[in-house]
C-alpha cells in the first residue's frame, strides 16, 4: 500500500462510451501525474499538476482529458477512444521536496473494445 | 529528451544466485530512482541515489550511481522468488524532481 488509491481497477468501455478513471492521495503531496503503460513500452509520462495546475501535458490526444480539483484528487476522463489506448494507466504523486520520490497507485488497466 | 537503456530486458535466474541489471543515460542523472513492478500492478519504490558514486543498500538489493551520473546498477544477491516482476529505472533530468522518464524495465524470473 503505497498511500495513492486508483479506482476501478479494471475498465472495459467501447470506443464511444466517456468514463472516468480516479486517483486519490492523503500523501500530503502537491504534485499528481498521469503515467500511461502499454505492453513492451516505457511508461510514458502524459500529464502533470502541481498545486492543481496542469504544468505538463506530454502532447497527449485531447480524447484524454486531466482534471485536478485539489492536490488530493486527481482524474482522467476518456472518451472516443480507440483500441490503442488499451493500457495500464498509472497515477503518481511526490512531495514538494527536491528529490523526493514519486509513490505510484496501483494502476487502472484498460481495455478499448 | 533524456532516454534510458536497460539491460537485459529479461533475466532468469536460479534461487540463490545473483544478479546485476543495469540502467544507462544518454544525459546526466540529477536523480536515479528504482522501483519494482508486479505484473499489471503499480510501481514500488526501491531506492533513490542522487549523488555520483553513491551507493544505497535494502535487504539483499543493492543500487550504485556512477561517477559520472549517467549509469546506475541494481544488484541482487542471493535471489528469492520474491524478488521476481518487472525493475524499473526512473531518471530525474531536470534537477527539479518535477517528472521522471523511465527505461523500458528488466524483467527478472526467479526459477527454485
Amino acid at each position: 500500500e503505497t498511500g495513492v488509491t486508483q479506482t476501478p481497477r479494471h475498465l472495459v468501455m467501447g470506443m464511444t462510451n466517456k468514463k472516468s478513471l480516479k486517483c486519490e492521495q492523503h500523501l500530503g503531496h502537491n504534485a499528481m501525474y498521469w503515467y500511461k503503460q502499454s505492453a513492451k513500452k516505457p511508461l510514458e509520462l502524459m500529464f502533470v499538476y502541481n498545486f492543481k495546475e496542469q504544468t505538463e501535458n506530454n502532447s497527449v490526444p485531447s480524447r484524454f482529458s486531466p482534471e485536478c480539483p485539489n492536490s488530493s484528487h486527481l482524474f482522467l476522463h476518456l472518451h472516443t477512444l480507440q483500441p490503442e489506448d488499451s493500457a495500464l494507466y498509472l497515477c503518481a504523486s511526490s512531495g514538494r521536496t527536491e528529490f523526493t520520490e514519486a509513490f505510484f497507485g496501483q494502476g487502472t488497466r484498460l481495455t478499448v473494445v | 529528451s533524456q532516454e534510458l537503456e536497460q539491460s537485459p530486458q529479461s533475466l532468469i535466474v536460479q534461487e540463490g544466485k545473483n544478479l546485476t541489471i543495469n540502467c544507462t543515460s544518454s544525459k546526466t542523472l540529477y536523480g536515479l530512482y528504482w522501483y519494482k513492478q508486479k505484473y499489471g500492478e503499480g510501481l514500488i519504490f526501491l531506492m533513490m541515489l542522487q549523488k555520483g558514486g553513491e551507493e544505497k543498500s535494502h535487504e539483499k538489493i543493492t543500487a550504485k550511481l556512477d561517477e559520472k551520473k549517467q549509469q546506475s546498477s541494481l544488484h541482487i544477491t542471493a535471489s528469492q522468488p520474491s524478488h521476481a516482476g518487472i525493475y524499473l529505472c526512473g531518471a530525474d533530468g531536470t534537477g527539479t524532481a518535477s517528472k521522471l522518464t523511465f527505461g523500458t524495465g528488466t524483467r527478472l524470473q526467479v526459477t527454485l
